[in-house]
C-alpha cells in the first residue's frame, strides 16, 4: 500500500485554462476527500465522497469546480476557467469508515495559476 | 470567522524539553478534536485525537488535553526530538448533526526543536 496518490505534483496553467486532478486513494478506503490551503492557512474542506457518492459539498466549491469518483475508486477534481485565486495546493485524503476522522492525506497537487 | 484558532505562528523548543501546542475553539458543538503534522511538501499526516467525551489522551511521547469549559485543547510532546520539527494543525469536526466530511482546521503551528 503506497498510501493516497496525487498527480501531478504541481501544474502551472493560465488564467481561463481548465485543469484536472487525479486522487487515488487507499484502496480499502471507502472515504475520499478533497481539502485546499493555500499559504499560511490549514487545509479547508471542498468535497467528499463515500463510494462514488458526492455526499457534501462545501461552499467553497463554486460551479467551476467539478468532482467525481467514478466506481468508488480514483477522484478526478476539475477547474473550468481557473482565475489566480484558484492559486493553492489541492490535497486529498481518505479513511475506510464513517466515523474515523484521522485521515491518511496525499502529498497535494500544487496549483499556480498565471 | 475561525473557528479554530492556533495563536502561535511558531514555537521553539530545546531538544529533551516539553513541547506545548495550543489550540481554541468557538464552536460548541465540535466533539473530536485532531491533531495533524505536515513536513514541507507532503501532506499532513494524523497524530493524535480525542473525542470531547474525554480530557486526555496519550500515545506514546504525544498527549492531547482537551478543556472543554474554556475551548481549549493542548498538544504536548515530551521529550522532543528534531525530527517533531513541523507545522502542526489542530482540527476539530462537528457534531453528527453537522459535516460528516469536514474537519475544521487551524491555521497551524510552526515548531522547531534545536539540537
Amino acid at each position: 500500500d503506497t498510501g493516497v496518490s496525487q498527480d501531478p505534483r504541481h501544474k502551472i496553467t493560465k488564467r481561463g485554462q481548465n485543469v484536472t486532478f487525479r486522487c487515488d486513494p487507499i484502496s480499502e478506503h471507502n472515504r475520499l476527500y478533497w481539502y485546499r490551503q493555500t499559504l499560511g492557512q490549514g487545509p479547508e474542506f471542498l468535497t467528499y465522497f463515500q463510494n462514488e457518492a458526492q455526499l457534501e459539498k462545501s461552499r467553497l466549491l463554486s460551479n467551476r469546480f467539478s468532482a467525481e469518483r467514478p466506481k468508488g475508486s480514483f477522484s478526478t477534481l476539475e477547474i473550468q476557467r481557473t482565475e489566480q485565486g484558484d492559486s493553492a495546493m489541492y490535497l486529498c485524503a481518505s479513511s475506510p469508515r464513517t466515523g474515523h476522522y484521522g485521515y491518511t492525506f496525499g502529498s497535494g497537487t500544487r496549483l499556480t495559476v498565471v | 470567522d475561525q473557528q479554530v484558532k492556533q495563536n502561535s505562528p511558531s514555537l521553539s523548543v530545546q531538544e529533551g524539553r516539553i513541547s506545548i501546542l495550543n489550540c481554541d475553539y468557538t464552536n460548541s458543538m465540535f466533539d473530536y478534536f485532531l491533531w495533524y503534522k505536515k513536513y514541507p511538501a507532503e501532506g499532513p499526516t494524523f497524530l493524535i485525537s480525542i473525542s470531547s467525551i474525554k480530557d486526555k489522551n496519550e500515545d506514546g511521547r504525544f498527549t492531547v488535553f482537551l478543556n472543554k469549559s474554556a475551548k481549549h485543547l493542548s498538544l504536548h510532546i515530551v521529550p522532543s526530538q528534531p525530527g517533531d520539527s513541523a507545522v502542526y494543525f489542530c482540527a476539530a469536526r462537528e457534531h453528527a448533526g453537522g459535516s460528516q466530511g469536514n474537519l475544521i482546521f487551524g491555521k497551524g503551528t510552526k515548531l522547531s526543536v534545536k539540537p
